[in-house]
């Protein structure tokens, strides 16, 4: 099985900083990883895939990179509806995988 | 408008098998490149994929799971079932349904995601 790691597990931050979230897989993923959000009591929302292609509707502070085993998410400045969790997940197998999640807090 | 809604049991007992539908409108789960698939999220913890069915029928399980699913769709209902076997108090999460699409033949994530439904097991 693939693993994903993402780092760090909290992150705390300020407004219009920009941050940049870490996401590692246990075996090259090509660039089969995607980035999701995730609010308190909602379900995930795409926000990347392929590693780097932003989803329609997604603000363009998000930006996605990397390929084989080492990926990043980045917002550029933060906003307040920013703060959320965020998971990465490798689809590259046959059996998908996701991060165990970062918490983005101010 | 694209929606996905899950229903099944809020409780079941330990032993138990549980029967999820996802029910969705608005994509046709019979259009090359689409899937649907199940994820888990227990209170407080990461999300977990359990299972995705193609529109060609390929079916994926989770290695860690595969003894305990079956996933399978009724293309003219608009509909996913997933039946998990077995049911233990560790299973306990909110069920998720989502759609997995190909964009000009690049796979994405899942992009549409239902609400979710909370699933307890106990005695």
């Amino acid at each position: 099985d693939i693993q994903m790691t993402q780092s760090p597990s909290t992150l705390s931050a300020s407004v219009g900083d920009r941050v940049t979230i870490t996401c590692r897989a246990s075996q090259s993923i090509r660039s089969w990883l995607a980035w999701y959000q995730q609010k308190p009591g909602k379900a995930p929302k795409l926000l990347i895939y392929k590693a780097s292609s932003l989803e329609s509707g997604v603000p363009s502070r998000f930006s996605g990179s990397g390929s084989g085993t080492e990926f990043t998410l980045t917002i550029s400045s933060l906003q307040p509806d920013d703060f959320a969790t965020y998971f990465c997940q490798q689809y590259n197998s046959s059996f998908y995988t996701f991060g165990q999640g970062t918490k983005l807090e101010i | 408008q694209i929606t996905l809604k899950e229903s099944g049991p809020t409780l079941v007992k330990p032993t138990q098998t549980l029967t999820l539908t996802c029910s969705f409108s608005g994509f046709s789960l019979s259009a090359r490149g689409v899937g649907v698939g199940w994820i888990r999220q227990p209170a407080g913890k990461a999300l977990e994929w359990l299972a995705l069915i193609y529109w060609d029928e390929d079916k994926r399980y989770s290695p860690s799971l595969k003894s305990r699913l079956t996933i399978t769709k009724d293309t003219s209902k608009n509909q996913v079932v997933l039946t998990m076997t077995n049911m233990d108090p560790v299973d306990t999460a909110t069920y998720y349904c989502a759609r997995r699409i190909a964009v000009a033949g690049i796979p994405s994530g899942f992009d549409i995601w239902g609400e979710g439904t909370m699933i307890s097991v106990s005695s």
